[in-house]
């Protein structure tokens, strides 16, 4: 059974449009992260949740924002797409923040049109 | 801060040979290394993960990767590679002290018939 579901997998956006994804895990675990990879590139932290702390890495752009409504679930806003936001976006858990195994999602693809 | 360097963005192999996929660490505290796999439009699948006990470790489908402080490497093996191992890999460090995983960009690998 899947544990971190992501929702769509695939997502078409307009230019400008604010679009949401979303992610959420049966594992209870505390710490939720989401990536952001683009075309042949590693994955790139934008940032994570530590159960409602919130941590956002220093070159995430202000148009990437987050939620977390409780334990299960985990929101990506991206406010105003632009063509170079198109990329796989990838939600991660794990149960703490350190050295423990993180268990990714299958991803949500987005195109910006 | 830990980083992970990837040599070889692509590696071909003929089914059957010998897969080597190497990875070096930088890391100024003990670090956790970790191997991902990952298919076409697909989230990451944890393949190993060394977290300072046995320096040889054993994964799912037959990968195995071996901790080499002296050489700050984490290099991944199979014996021999089967057509369903074409997929991207990555490596990826964090440390008992980290708060998130860091990437190495990939290697994606080939298995030709």
């Amino acid at each position: 059974d899947a544990m971190v579901i992501q929702n769509p997998r695939y997502q078409v956006t307009q230019f400008g449009k604010p679009v949401t994804l979303s992610c959420s895990q049966t594992l209870n675990h505390n710490v939720m992260y989401w990536y952001q990879q683009k075309s042949s590139q590693a994955p790139k932290l934008l940032f994570h949740y530590y159960d409602k702390d919130f941590n956002n890495e220093a070159d995430t752009p202000d148009n990437f924002q987050s939620r977390r409504p409780n334990t299960s679930f985990c929101f990506l806003d991206i406010r105003s797409p632009g063509l170079g936001d198109a990329a796989m976006y990838l939600c991660a858990t794990s149960r703490n923040l350190v050295f423990d195994e993180a268990f990714f999602g299958q991803g949500t693809r987005l195109t910006v049109v | 801060a830990q980083s992970v360097t990837q040599l070889g963005s692509h590696v071909s192999v003929s089914e059957g040979a010998l897969v080597l996929l190497r990875c070096n660490y930088s890391s100024s505290v003990p670090p956790y290394l970790f191997w991902y796999v990952q298919y076409p439009n697909q989230g990451l699948q944890l393949l190993l993960k060394y977290t300072s006990a046995a320096t040889l470790v054993k994964g799912i489908n037959g990968f195995e990767a071996e901790f080499k402080k002296s050489e700050t490497s984490f290099h991944l093996t199979k014996p021999s590679a089967h057509m369903s191992d074409a997929a991207e890999y990555f490596c990826a460090v964090t440390t008992n002290t980290g708060n998130q995983f860091y990437f190495g960009t990939g290697t994606s690998l080939t298995v030709i018939p």
